[in-house]
């Protein structure tokens, strides 16, 4: 079966911290993205990328940035926490024109 | 711009009765149209997909029809479980190499012995 796995599954910061969440596959997928899951709002991309190295900005990617070294790992960075980045964090991974994504378990992240 | 729309929930039901959970997108092109399920404190899990027109998805009881005409991707299932009580999201693909998802806001289905 195919695991992504999310480092945290719950996280309490401080306003100003830096944060990282860190997202790994085991499956030699190229696709890996980082959603933002809100009540009422749905799934939001905030970063995906199709390759090492290779990022590419979603739909909210602002205060957010990401870093793709390895193939298997996908990390999200929150430079300078903000209350209103508390939210569930989804990592997701696919491997190219299967149509079949695959998410971790989500990191939930308050900012206090 | 390409968007998704479900109608909103919480969706209540008693067991054995007949769900339908609608979804219409709105795309420039030739979407993939998917639904996930997501169980509680879980991520999602892919749940069924269509990549065409008039391509039916299928999954533990669950269908959609993917429908050019209306635009539309509604789920349904003949007799749903206290087991099935998720939150579902229909989503829309356009792209083939990057498989980035647009997904509706999600409808919360609670079913009740």
């Amino acid at each position: 079966d195919v695991k992504v796995t999310q480092s945290s599954r719950y996280l309490v910061k401080r306003t100003g911290e830096k944060v990282f969440l860190e997202c790994v596959q085991d499956m030699d997928h190229e696709n890996m993205f980082w959603y933002r899951q809100d009540p009422g709002l749905g799934l939001r991309l905030i970063y995906f990328s199709y390759d090492v190295k290779m990022k590419e900005k979603g739909d909210i990617p602002e205060g957010y940035s990401v870093s793709r070294e390895k193939k298997e790992r996908f990390s999200l960075i929150l430079e300078s926490a903000s209350t209103n980045q508390t939210s569930m964090y989804l990592c997701a991974s696919s491997l190219r024109g299967v149509y079949t994504i695959y998410f971790g378990e989500g990191s939930w992240l308050t900012v206090v | 711009g390409d968007s998704v729309t479900q109608m909103e929930g919480p969706v209540t039901l008693s067991e054995e009765a007949c769900l339908t959970i609608n979804c219409t997108y709105t795309a420039t092109g030739y979407p993939s149209l998917f639904w996930y399920v997501q169980y509680p404190g879980e991520g999602l899990q892919l749940l069924l997909k269509a990549t065409k027109a008039d391509d039916k998805g299928s999954n533990k009881g669950f269908e959609a029809t993917y429908r050019k005409e209306t635009t539309s991707f509604h789920l349904e299932k003949g007799s749903v479980q206290v087991s099935d009580s998720a939150v579902y999201f229909c989503a829309l693909s356009l792209s083939y190499n990057t498989d980035k998802l647009i997904f509706g806001t999600g409808t919360r289905l609670q079913v009740f012995p």
